[in-house]
């Protein structure tokens, strides 16, 4: 009984290299959010996703920042020409259904360089 | 102002003692309130929720949220080292689903 899965678990880039970051959700669930922790800050929300489609993308920065939730496989955030002020730790949760439970992961912490 | 606040401690108690954490919000469409604690370098591990004013109960943990004065608490009864962790109130609005977090507090139990 597998909870959400992230990985990896740590990300080194260098600025203006693009970092992946994985989400697999609990089984049975489809909804899946992404959010942000910079140290010393409490989590905040990036953006929401069902299989194929973002609903809600209110917290993701205008630039360099997507995501996606495709049909087959894991939910990928996606930052392109990363900066440091990128460094952060970007948990993923997930739920059954819209308004259900969020069961978060073990965050993927990106350090850049 | 901030959508949730929540002093960010430390907090530093003996063993045994009661703990009293709490948050503040500002927005009274938030209706959802939970209570989530995360271990260092972990993820956040849902402890309470609870949607109606009033007092919920599980085990040594009680939640409790006063809508009328926009502000929630969570006592921790019989603390015991383990519970040294960061505690993270949310709240969500009745239509979305996103949660908005308070910054946190970081709690100590020590022996």
């Amino acid at each position: 009984n597998a909870g959400v899965m992230q990985n990896p678990r740590h990300l080194v880039r260098r600025r203006g290299q693009e970092a992946r970051l994985r989400c697999s959700p609990m089984k049975g669930h489809s909804h899946v959010y992404w959010y942000r922790q910079l140290p010393e800050e409490g989590l905040k929300f990036m953006v929401y996703l069902q299989k194929e489609n973002i609903i809600d993308e209110s917290g993701m920065p205008k630039e360099r920042f997507s995501a996606e939730f495709p049909k087959e496989g894991p939910s990928i955030l996606r930052i392109q020409q990363v900066v440091r002020g990128d460094s952060a730790a970007y948990f993923c949760a997930s739920s059954s259904g819209a308004g259900d439970t969020q069961y978060f992961g073990p965050g993927t912490r990106l350090t850049v360089l | 102002q901030k959508e949730v606040e929540q002093d960010p401690g430390p907090l530093s108690v003996p063993e045994g003692a009661i703990v009293s954490l709490n948050c503040t919000y500002s927005n009274s469409a938030f209706q959802y309130f939970m209570w989530y604690r995360q271990y260092s370098r972990k993820g956040p591990e849902l402890l309470m929720y609870t949607y109606s004013s009033g007092n919920k109960e599980d085990g040594r943990f009680t939640a409790q949220v006063d809508k009328s004065s926009k502000y929630i608490s969570l006592f921790i009864r019989d603390s015991q080292p383990s519970d040294s962790a960061t505690y993270l109130c949310a709240i969500r609005g009745g239509t979305a689903s996103k949660l908005t977090f308070g910054t946190g507090t970081r709690l100590q139990v020590t022996l």
